[in-house]
């Protein structure tokens, strides 16, 4: 069965600072991966899509950015962060014709 | 105006209740509608998956769409405390299986209280 591993859980990072959030994949391959960032009392807002190696594309202009080194790992990565980049980010493939499946996310704050 | 609008609640129901979770949207090409379970600090689970028009029954949900009125609905029979969750609506079209994202609603949280 499909598993996604996002590390960290919970990240608390000062204003400025780079980040880097990986997301990787077990038992699936060539999957589409997502990015999501989910704020307070708001839907899930897909920032990056990957359809396979270093196929990226963005969906909201923004400060971070997204790679995919490997056909199982998805990173999202900022150079300066700021205080609007708070949020509990979640990495997702999709399975079948829409299905999406989720890790269990990571929740920064920018301080 | 939202693609996908959805209550935020807090939805407060005492234990064995019937819970009614609703969604609209504004995009007709939606065709794949899923409701998606989300407990505190963890990533949301999909619960129920429906195509097109009709009801779809899964052990104590019921997912429901109505495509001419642009409605979904998930139904809770019985509910229990730990169905106390926050609940996603997610819809996506056709036109989207390239990418094959998914649009949400907000979520609303449930409480059932026992």
């Amino acid at each position: 069965s499909q598993t996604i591993h996002q590390w960290p859980a919970t990240l608390v990072q000062p204003v400025g600072s780079p980040l880097s959030l990986e997301c990787t994949v077990e038992g699936t391959s060539n999957p589409n991966l997502y990015w999501y960032r989910q704020a307070a009392g708001r839907g899930l807002q897909l920032l990056f899509y990957s359809i396979g190696i270093d196929q990226i594309s963005s969906e909201v202009p923004q400060n971070l950015s997204a790679s995919r080194p490997q056909d199982r790992q998805f990173i999202l990565s900022s150079k300066k962060l700021l205080l609007s980049d708070s949020g509990f980010y979640l990495c997702a493939l999709s399975r079948g014709n829409t299905e999406a499946f989720f890790g269990q996310g990571t929740r920064l704050t920018v301080v | 105006q939202k693609e996908v609008e959805q209550d935020p609640g807090p939805l407060s129901v005492p234990e064995g209740a019937i819970v009614s979770l609703n969604c609209t949207y504004s995009n007709s090409a939606f065709q794949y509608f899923m409701w998606y379970r989300q407990y505190s600090r963890k990533g949301p689970e999909l619960l129920m998956y429906t195509y097109s028009s009709g009801n779809k029954e899964d052990g104590r949900f019921t997912a429901q769409v109505d495509k001419s009125s642009k409605y979904i609905s998930l139904f809770i029979r019985d509910s229990q405390p730990s169905d106390s969750a926050t609940y996603l609506c997610a819809m996506s079209s056709r036109m989207d299986t390239g990418r094959r994202a998914l649009t949400f609603g907000s979520g609303t949280r449930l409480q059932v209280q026992p």
